[in-house]
């Protein structure tokens, strides 16, 4: 499968303690985007990375919240001190892109990671 | 600050009959649009996209649909929906330069047969 991948797919865990998620994009896209998913509503923008630099940020990833791509390759998502309302699906997503407007292409989507916080 | 609404929660269709998903948006700049698709515990799939040119654009799975820059809107259509077709509907906007994609709240498809 060549698509992008999550890991893992399903994470319960107690309020108060930290949580990594991983995301591996599809080999040759520069661009990874975090998102957040509750129910009842669309994805809402966490951070995008283009190759190794996180170039932009939400205001809704708070200090709890950080995200590394460290080699421009896969990326992390770490929660720290997790509350009950981080409880969401967890969206990664990868794309191609460059200065050029028709050089860019959409997004693709993983599966995502389904986060529960009780 | 880009927007986007789906002002339709939920789009009842009969089988054979042909849908429209409605969106419209908000941008500073030139818009590029979006469709995906959501089934239940699934990731996005994308459907189309409208960057620039021809109006109406051709996706998977049989979707259509059709920029409208004095309207503002973007509605998805398709001339013949299926029962499989059943799903949420998720329109997307991307200001240029930025990179951040704003989404919908999504629309519910749900196609009778």
């Amino acid at each position: 499968d060549t698509g992008v991948s999550q890991d893992p797919r399903h994470k319960i865990t107690k309020r108060g303690q930290n949580v990594t998620f991983r995301c591996d994009p599809i080999s040759e896209h520069n661009r990874l985007y975090w998102y957040r998913q509750t129910l009842g509503q669309g994805p809402e923008f966490l951070t995008y990375f283009q190759n190794e630099a996180q170039l932009e940020k939400s205001r809704l990833l708070s200090d709890r919240f950080s995200a590394e791509r460290p080699k421009g390759s896969f990326s992390t998502l770490e929660i720290q001190r997790t509350e009950q309302g981080d409880s969401a699906m967890y969206l990664c997503a990868s794309g191609q892109g460059s200065g050029q407007r028709h050089q860019n292409t959409e997004a693709f989507f993983g599966q995502g990671t389904r986060l529960t916080v009780v | 600050a880009q927007s986007v609404a789906q002002p339709e929660d939920q789009v009842n269709v009969a089988e054979g009959n042909p849908l429209t998903v409605k969106c419209t948006y908000s941008v500073s700049g030139n818009p590029y649009l979006f469709w995906y698709v959501q089934y239940p515990n699934r990731g996005l799939q994308f459907l189309l996209k409208y960057i620039t040119g021809d109006n109406l654009v051709k996706g998977s799975y049989g979707f259509e649909a059709e920029f409208n820059k004095s309207q503002t809107s973007f509605h998805l259509k398709k001339p013949s929906a299926l029962v499989s077709d059943s799903a949420l509907y998720f329109c997307a906007v991307r200001d240029l330069p930025y990179q951040k994609v704003t989404f919908g709240i999504g629309t519910k498809l749900q196609v009778i047969p």
